[in-house]
């Protein structure tokens, strides 16, 4: 059983261009959380999905974040417009329940942004 | 407002003994309780999960507690060893206050194992 994917591990961007990151949960998962790690931060939640559904996404910032998880296919989180201080590493956790159950973490995307 | 604090930041230890990390929460309504471990510019892995029902779990050399009343977890490393070192990440999942299943973390604490 594969771990928690996440597609591309690095990825550069210069000021103004779209980012898009990749999450494949883990087998059976179906519910997908999103978390930012700005650098000498801690780990902040951003937002949490289920199948075609957005649970909570009180983390994520108002303005050119988008977050969804279709029926077919990974989780993408979106970020539109990139600015410097969008540069952080990004991870995707995934379990197979809500309140009880351990949360898996994939190896992060790191965003650098130019 | 919900917060995870973890005390000390860094810690520097030499090979074999015994040491605590201590993690403190505002809220003592909680789900569950996690201990992970990062690595440098690699991902989070998990290391212990307590539910709220529960005093402590134990893997291998790691025990984590729970008191939920005092709003602390501890995690107990016992004959620490060099590759232990890496920063030790504490997040609980509380139970009230709109959020749904996410966790809130603490900044960690960086623990190296001088051989």
């Amino acid at each position: 059983n594969a771990g928690v994917m996440q597609n591309p591990r690095h990825l550069v961007r210069r000021r103004g261009q779209e980012a898009r990151l990749r999450c494949s949960p883990m087998k059976g998962h179906s519910h997908v959380y999103w978390y930012r790690q700005l650098p000498e931060e801690g780990l902040k939640f951003m937002v949490y999905l289920q199948k075609e559904n957005i649970i909570d996404e009180s983390g994520m910032p108002k303005e050119r974040f988008s977050a969804e998880f279709p029926k077919e296919g990974p989780s993408i989180l979106r970020i539109q417009q990139v600015v410097r201080g969008d540069s952080a590493a990004y991870f995707c956790a995934s379990s197979p329940l809500t309140a009880e159950g351990t949360q898996y973490f994939g190896p992060g995307t790191r965003l650098l942004v130019l | 407002k919900q917060e995870v604090t973890q005390i000390p930041a860094a810690l520097s230890v030499p090979e074999g003994e015994n040491l605590v990390l201590n993690c403190s929460f505002t809220d003592s309504a909680i789900y569950n309780l996690q201990w992970f471990r990062q690595d440098p510019g690699k991902g989070l892995t998990s290391l212990l999960l307590i539910q709220s029902s529960q005093r402590e779990q134990t893997s291998g050399r790691l025990n984590a507690s729970l008191d939920k009343s005092s709003g602390r977890s501890t995690l107990y490393i016992a004959a620490s060893q060099p590759g232990d070192s890496a920063t030790y990440l504490c997040a609980v999942r509380f139970g009230r206050g709109g959020s749904q299943g996410n966790l809130i973390f603490g900044k960690g604490t960086k623990l190296s194992v001088k051989p």
